[in-house]
């Protein structure tokens, strides 16, 4: 079945550092894929999306890429900041319409 | 707009009791979802409501879940004979929808249901 996978937390950087959180997904046919972020004491937004393969969906310095060879999408920003630090969660809507599968999410805490 | 709304905010309920959460979807969205964030498990889909036709209820955990939606509007997800392993934070989302494709999810701030 349809199902994602991403790198475990805590992941904890300093301002200005280069961020990856790596997340693999496993699907039928060709699936959509999405990171989403929670802010502390807020609900989960759509950070980016990408629904073909070698789309690259970016936001806010955020960027992924849907790489189907290696069935990854991996989150990148080349410069964090304090106010990144959230939870971050990558998602895929496969077969199933509607229906979006979440990986466990990885806590970012970023220190100025 | 008004984002999505649930209520409410936090419910501590004894084992056994039965617990109604409620969402208010964004208005004009014809497609709703629940969702269930625990610790355990992660990020689970529970229930998708589309316009008028039957709900996926294929992420209800047992039958002791069930919801509806009453004029395609809000929702409301009954938990029966609540149990500790239901303890977690429920999340409402909706989104518009086509039925040929669906668009961005967003959702509401979550109920924490905590059973003691």
């Amino acid at each position: 079945g349809d199902s994602v996978t991403q790198m475990e937390g805590p992941v904890t950087l300093s301002e200005e550092a280069f961020l990856t959180i790596n997340c693999t997904y496993t699907a039928t046919g060709y699936p959509s894929l999405f990171w989403y972020v929670q802010y502390p004491g807020e609900g989960l937004q759509l950070l980016l999306k990408a629904t073909k393969a070698d789309d690259k969906g970016s936001n806010k310095g955020f960027e992924a890429t849907y790489r189907k060879e290696t069935t990854s999408f991996h989150l990148e920003k080349g410069s964090v900041q304090v106010s990144d630090s959230a939870v971050y969660f990558c998602a895929l809507e496969g077969s199933t319409l509607g229906r979006l599968y979440f990986g466990r999410g990885t806590q970012l805490t970023v220190w100025p | 707009g008004a984002g999505v709304s649930q209520s409410p905010s936090n419910k501590v309920t004894e084992k056994g009791k039965d617990v109604e959460l409620r969402c208010d979807p964004i208005s004009g969205h014809t497609a709703l979802y629940w969702y269930r964030q625990s610790l355990g498990q992660g990020l689970e889909f529970l229930i998708y409501f589309q316009g008028n036709s039957a709900p996926d209820k294929s992420g209800l955990p047992s039958d002791r879940f069930s919801a509806e939606r009453t004029g395609g509007s809000v929702s409301t997800l009954t938990i029966q004979r609540t149990q500790q392993e239901d303890s977690a934070v429920y999340l409402c989302a909706s989104s518009l929808s086509t039925g040929a494709r669906t668009y961005e999810q967003y959702f509401g701030p979550g109920t924490r249901l905590t059973v003691t």
